[in-house]
């Protein structure tokens, strides 16, 4: 099955940009996406790239695809407080997603 | 639109006893519903896939007759937990796809607890 790694934590100062790593091993992966997750709450999807993709912007939201070395970013400009959640990088193959570990964003003032 | 609920949020039981946990989408027809399991810290891993009107497809590992998933209309899967134990504790997360999309839509989780 398909491997999704990503780092566990990351703590960032309120107003900086935060940058959250993804990496997966199924060349075949159609979708990629990234997922929030608050304190007892369920998955929300931020945003998604199709694999023809290199990058897409939403907002704040940035998401950069190099499908060469199978790696996935995410970076949040100008974080606020209320980005500190986990979020999940996904990839998708078939009509299977398969979920990273999670990195835990912590926002300081 | 694509709104998922579960039901109920959290539940406590007694080991020994079943719980039955409902997913429904509330504002779309589901073809196709997944049961995930999440545990403290860890990723979701994916129970099973379960389509209106015939059996679930369990993952590896998953025992089928200690979770049974029934998907008897397109807008509601159910999840039960058969002679729960505490190792059964954790977050069930379910999703569900429109017919011809591959997007999955999330519920909000239900947290159990087998004391």
């Amino acid at each position: 099955g398909e491997d999704v790694e990503q780092s566990l934590f990351l703590s960032v100062r309120e107003g900086d940009s935060s940058v959250i790593n993804c990496t997966y091993t199924d060349s075949s992966s159609t979708y990629l996406y990234w997922y929030k997750q608050e304190p007892g709450a369920g998955l929300q999807l931020l945003t998604y790239i199709f694999s023809n993709m290199d990058m897409k912007q939403d907002q704040r939201l940035t998401v950069l695809l190099n499908k060469k070395d199978k790696h996935l970013s995410l970076r949040i400009a100008d974080t606020q407080t209320g980005d500190s959640a986990i979020y999940f990088c996904a990839a998708r193959s078939d009509y299977k997603l398969s979920f990273g570990a999670g990195t835990t964003v912590t926002v300081r003032a | 639109g694509a709104v998922v609920s579960q039901h109920p949020s959290r539940v406590i039981c007694k080991s020994g006893t079943s719980v039955k946990i409902e997913c429904r989408s509330l504002d779309f027809q589901a073809t196709t519903m997944f049961w995930y399991r999440q545990f403290p810290k860890k990723s979701l891993m994916l129970m099973a896939t379960s389509n209106e009107g015939s059996k679930a497809t369990y993952e590896q590992g998953v025992e089928k007759d200690k979770f049974l998933i029934n998907h008897a209309s397109l807008t509601l899967s159910t999840l039960t937990v058969t002679s729960a134990h505490p190792e059964d504790s954790s977050f069930y997360i379910c999703s569900a796809t429109r017919d011809g999309s591959y997007e999955q839509y999330f519920g909000p989780g239900t947290r159990l607890t087998v004391t």
